[in-house]
């Protein structure tokens, strides 16, 4: 079974630009994450979505966006980019919303802002 | 609000020798403890977790960690390390019910033959 896919891969944009990540889960996932890793720190939480809904938020302001589809694949959206926001963008997945499940990582979406 | 402190962000060891990775956490609340390696260029992968029972949890690749509620510490471990086990280690934590993950800064094992 494919695990965790995401794209794209790598990606660069100039200040001010919006951009889309996209993720599909592991086929039976009904639960996805994203979080932000910015260079040598750890991953930062950004969304969770189960069932369409938004089921918790991190501290990021509200130029972060993300929706999940009926398939359960989602996308995380960036309005307005600052360099700053430039990371790797990982997306999760797990079967549900218990937080003992575990959860799949995908390889990310590399973003440069320029 | 929980937090996870990782004490050293850097650990060089010898192949075959063997390391401990340190993570401490600070929470009001029952955690879930988790262990996840990073290979490079990669996304990030389970290790091991703690939820409940036996404070000595194995992982995969011959790691363990444990759970010390007194010293609110889950420390990872391995009596061999292998040149493939050169990667960036994050120790992490949730709790019951928490819809996020919080992450520590992480640890990079490096390996010198």
């Amino acid at each position: 079974d494919a695990g965790v896919t995401q794209s794209p891969t790598h990606l660069i944009k100039t200040r001010g630009q919006q951009v889309t990540l996209r993720c599909s889960p592991i086929s039976g996932h009904k639960s996805v994450s994203w979080y932000q890793q910015v260079l040598g720190q750890g991953p930062q939480f950004i969304f969770q979505y189960y069932e369409k809904e938004e089921r918790g938020r991190g501290n990021f302001p509200d130029r972060f966006s993300a929706r999940q589809f009926p398939n359960y694949s989602s996308e995380l959206n960036v309005n307005a980019l600052l360099l700053g926001d430039s990371a790797l963008y990982l997306c999760a997945s797990s079967s549900g919303t218990n937080s003992g499940n575990t959860i799949y990582f995908g390889e990310g979406s590399w973003l440069t802002v320029v | 609000a929980q937090s996870v402190t990782q004490l050293d962000s850097q650990v060089p060891v010898f192949e075959e020798a063997p390391v401990e990775l340190r993570c401490n956490y600070s929470s009001s609340v029952s955690v879930y403890l988790f262990w996840y390696v990073q290979y490079p260029n990669q996304g990030l992968q389970l290790l091991l977790k703690y939820l409940s029972g036996s404070t000595l949890v194995k992982g995969i690749n011959g790691f363990e960690a444990e759970f010390n509620k007194s010293q609110t510490s889950f420390h990872l471990r391995k009596p061999s390390v292998h040149i493939s086990d050169t990667a960036e280690y994050f120790c992490a934590v949730n709790s019951p019910g928490a819809s996020k993950i919080i992450f520590g800064s992480g640890t990079r094992l490096s390996i010198r033959p």
